[in-house]
């Protein structure tokens, strides 16, 4: 079981638009702005999308945003392309002796 | 140009130990804090250690402490993860991380470890 909440599916259509959540508690993601987002694509690495919750890495198309909201953070995929599809995990500063949370990851699917 | 190369991953018998080193070039290896992340077949990311810039401050997830050792060697911009007692839960494809902001900013491709009798 994973320290964050991620639903385990997403879908949406090309040009349309689709958000993922991440629900932590007030120890990680309610407590501090150190959320970040990641892609990965079958067989590879992961790849950095989002820090700080919003901020985006140099050459991440800004079809990709992140926000906050309590417990709660989300992944916005705006304008949704082929090779969006991918799993996306959600990680989080914890202050606790282990110092970092992951979700479980969500498959995103692009119909 | 950022590069992380892992190594030392290959299959171990239960109850077993290995060495993974993760090799840096194309920065200033010493003043960013590294993390190990490791992926089990068909499975999500899940976070192992981490260490500060200067090795002074370790970190383990629950599920290796007891049993695994991050550590570094600056002046051969290397970072390592001393594994053992290693169980079926342990096999994973294992990356290491640079950290940036809070954030796993590069990655290297990852080496996998099986753990089979």
């Amino acid at each position: 079981q994973s320290a964050l909440t991620q639903p385990p599916s997403a879908s949406g259509s090309p040009g349309q638009s689709v958000t993922i959540s991440c629900t932590g508690t007030s120890s990680d993601v309610g407590g501090y702005n150190y959320v970040s987002w990641y892609q990965q694509h079958p067989g590879k690495a992961p790849k950095l999308m989002i820090y700080e919750v919003s901020k985006r890495p140099s050459g991440v198309p800004d079809r990709f945003s992140g926000s906050k909201s309590g417990n709660t953070a989300s992944l916005t995929v705006s304008g949704l392309q082929a090779e969006d599809e991918a799993d996306y995990y959600c990680v989080s500063y914890a202050d606790n002796n282990i110092l970092r949370v992951f979700g479980g990851g969500t498959k995103l699917t692009v119909l | 140009e950022v590069q992380l190369v892992e190594s030392g991953g290959g299959l171990v018998q239960p109850g077993g130990s290995l060495r993974l080193s993760c090799g840096a070039s194309g920065f200033t290896f010493s003043i960013y804090p590294m993390h190990w992340v490791r992926q089990a077949p068909g499975k999500g990311l899940e976070y192992v250690s981490a260490i500060t810039s200067d090795g002074g401050s370790t970190y383990y997830a629950n599920s290796v402490k007891g049993r695994f050792t991050i550590s570094r060697d600056n002046s051969k911009n290397t970072l390592f993860l001393q594994m053992g007692s290693l169980g079926a839960e342990d096999m994973a494809v294992y990356y290491c991380a640079r950290v940036y902001h809070y954030a796993y900013e590069y990655w290297g491709q990852g080496t996998l470890v099986t753990v089979s009798s």
